[in-house]
């Protein structure tokens, strides 16, 4: 089955840097990516999405980029602000299941003003 | 408005002492699932429906049972629960496949198991 790897697991940035979360996947199958914002206490919800047939989206201060050769993904925020703090988690559908989602271990991301 | 909801939010109980939490969304979702967070694991598939009557294991079923008698409803059930089963354990719907759309997470039910 899929096995999705992230890292890293904390990350600490100043207001107004950028921040990179980076995620591997194993399976050549799979076709979707989604990326859920979890911020403390609160259930997961969805920041943004990519599908294999694109290798770029953005959607405003955040961008996902997909290479499916080297089968990661990353998610990137820029001008970070403090209501960015929280832990963000990465997912992979398994052997392009639309049924079933693989999640990262979850990156805590820490923005200090 | 459109949301998901689990009952109980926090339980505590003892080995052994089967219990049941429920799900529920109001969006005519097809797609439903359970998930349990740990931390350093991430969030870990238990179950999932894609429809009534249609339920299938995730990558950690053991222990658990569900039933999707009604689109609306898919309750967890845990026959015996043991304290390796103490989680935070999230309901999610989707209108498809949980690989297809964005999933609509409950606010969670944390479970201590002594």
């Amino acid at each position: 089955g899929e096995n999705v790897e992230q890292h890293p697991s904390t990350l600490s940035v100043q207001e107004g840097d950028s921040a990179v979360i980076k995620c591997t996947y194993s399976d050549s199958a799979s076709n979707y990516f989604p990326w859920y914002k979890q911020e403390l206490g609160k259930r997961p919800q969805l920041i943004i999405d990519i599908r294999s047939n694109v290798g770029e989206k953005k959607d405003q201060r955040i961008a996902v980029t997909l290479n499916k050769t080297a089968k990661h993904f990353s998610l990137h925020i820029t001008e970070t602000q403090p209501e960015d703090s929280a832990v963000y988690f990465c997912a992979a559908t398994d052997r392009g299941d639309g049924n079933k989602l693989v999640f990262g271990a979850g990156t805590i991301l820490r923005v200090k003003s | 408005e459109a949301q998901v909801t689990q009952n109980p939010r926090y339980l505590i109980t003892v080995t052994g002492k089967k219990l049941t939490v429920t799900c529920s969304q109001n969006m005519n979702h097809e797609y439903m699932s359970w998930y349990r967070q740990d931390p350093g694991l991430g969030l870990r598939q238990i179950y999932y429906s894609m429809n009534v009557e249609v339920t299938d294991k995730g990558d950690v079923p053991e222990g658990y049972k569900v039933s999707r008698k009604e689109k609306r409803n898919f309750p967890l059930i845990l026959e015996s629960p043991s304290p390796n089963q103490t989680s935070l354990y999230f309901c999610a719907s989707s209108s498809t496949g949980a690989g297809t759309y964005e999933q609509y997470f409950g606010p969670g039910t944390r479970l201590t198991v002594t």
